[in-house]
């Protein structure tokens, strides 16, 4: 198994750019998540996906869609790249449920830089 | 506030025990989990624990739940300069999307 994979790993962007960070999993997974990672933010819950045809917000949503047509990908997109959404992003995927101990898989990241 | 919470850095000598922190908020988190990222990497799970339970051991990593008090803390013995990396707290509540809440993560620095 590839496990969750991220592409690219490294982007710039101009402000006001669009593009789609993609993320896929092997696992069979039910859930997965976009996190960003600031210095000294932490992870923070950009959008989940609970399964194929079902997403639905985490803490900073603004300026990010995603869809879930397929159990194996989960697109990000910023429609229009701001300075603020310079980051590191990361996918993760796990089995989900209430019997599930719901272990997080990472992606090894995506890093964007906006001008 | 923040639902977990961990202090941002911490310094040990090599060889020596390693203890980082982290209180969190939610009573009916069902399960607690510390990850590890290393430079550059994603984050990869180190241990979870089970809100049932008090203590878990694994090799050099001792996990301690205190339910009371809403505290986790993970001991690491004969601190290595491996070990090196930022270590996240998370829980999951019982209820809710199960997609576990993090902390910001502690940056262990390990010097000779």
């Amino acid at each position: 198994n590839a496990g969750v994979t991220q592409t690219p790993k490294f982007q710039v962007l101009k402000t006001g750019q669009s593009m789609t960070l993609q993320c896929a999993q092997d696992m069979n997974h039910e859930y997965m998540s976009w996190y960003r990672q600031d210095p000294g933010m932490g992870l923070r819950l950009i959008h989940y996906s609970v399964g194929a045809g079902i997403t639905d917000q985490g803490e900073v949503p603004n300026g990010y869609n995603v869809s879930r047509s397929t159990t194996e990908d989960f697109p990000l997109r910023l429609l229009s790249a701001a300075p603020s959404q310079t980051s590191v992003y990361f996918c993760a995927s796990s089995y989900g449920g209430a019997q599930s101990t719901d272990t997080q898989y990472f992606g090894p990241g995506t890093r964007l830089t906006v001008l | 506030g923040e639902d977990v919470e961990q202090s941002l850095f911490l310094s040990v000598r090599e060889g020596d025990s390693s203890v980082i922190n982290c209180t969190y908020t939610d009573s009916s988190s069902t399960y607690l989990y510390w990850y590890k990222q290393e430079p550059g990497a994603g984050l990869q799970l180190l241990t979870y624990i089970f809100s049932n339970m008090d203590m878990k051991q694994d090799q050099r990593l001792t996990v301690l739940l205190n339910k009371k008090d809403k505290h986790l803390s993970l001991r690491i013995a004969d601190t290595q300069t491996g070990d090196s990396a930022i270590y996240f707290c998370a829980e999951r509540q019982s209820g809710g999307s199960y997609i576990p809440t993090f902390g910001r993560g502690t940056s262990l620095i390990v010097h000779p």
